[in-house]
């Protein structure tokens, strides 16, 4: 089934600690992007990509860096958890970063930083 | 600043209609979207307006006017599967989508 792959589903991680969360997609979408959803906010943009080998900051990029390598995968690594961190990430594609194509969305990585 | 506002919950009765509003103030307009969320799950696209009027889907209906900043999402015939937060978000211009924070809707029987 097509779609928007993320792991893990979710993650308990010490403050410090290095991670990295995983996102696939085989859509052939030009455009992903990473949010982080917290209670009682709207989603908040992290990282974009409109096309393999750019990216783009969002909103809220501080402590957290990206990568695209390829059209499929689209990583964004937690450098050094801090607690703030804490939240439901998720990670989204669409077929390019303007026009009218919605954007579809993985199930989401909920992570807790201790 | 960049801001979408939309009620924080609204309640329904099953098999009634509500109506979900978003105002939004954004830098630029490149279309406005809505979303459904279920509880512990991915959002999932319900509808796009780009031009003010109304669009139909089915049960679901989405107005916007671009002059008065604003938009409304129309449920007919309310299921309790329909129980869910609906998010309203902006394409601005630079074609980010900025995201209000949602409306968790509750039917009742």
């Amino acid at each position: 089934i097509a779609g928007i792959t993320q792991a893990p589903t979710s993650q308990i991680l010490a403050a410090g600690r290095r991670m990295t969360l995983r996102c696939t997609q085989d859509m052939r979408h030009n455009a992903m992007y990473w949010y982080r959803q917290d209670l009682g906010l709207g989603l908040r943009l992290i990282h974009y990509s409109n096309t393999a080998g750019t990216t783009g900051k969002g909103e809220v990029p501080d402590g957290y860096s990206v990568s695209r390598a390829n059209t499929d995968d689209f990583p964004l690594t937690l450098a050094s958890a801090v607690p703030s961190q804490t939240s439901v990430y998720f990670c989204a594609s669409s077929l390019s970063g303007d026009g009218n194509q919605p954007q579809h969305f993985g199930d989401g990585t909920r992570l807790s930083i201790l | 600043g960049q801001n979408i506002d939309q009620p924080t919950e609204m309640t329904a009765t099953e098999g009634a209609i509500v109506q979900i509003n978003c105002t939004y103030q954004t830098s630029g307009f490149n279309g406005l979207f809505w979303y459904q969320q279920h509880a512990g799950e991915a959002p999932t696209f319900l509808s796009y307006n780009v031009l003010d009027g109304l669009e139909e889907k089915g049960r679901f209906s989405s107005f916007l006017s671009r002059s008065k900043g604003y938009s409304y999402l129309l449920l007919k015939e309310l299921q309790m599967k329909d129980s869910a937060s609906y998010l309203c978000a902006v394409r601005d211009s630079n074609y980010q989508l900025i995201w209000g924070a949602g409306t968790k809707l509750i039917i009742k029987p």
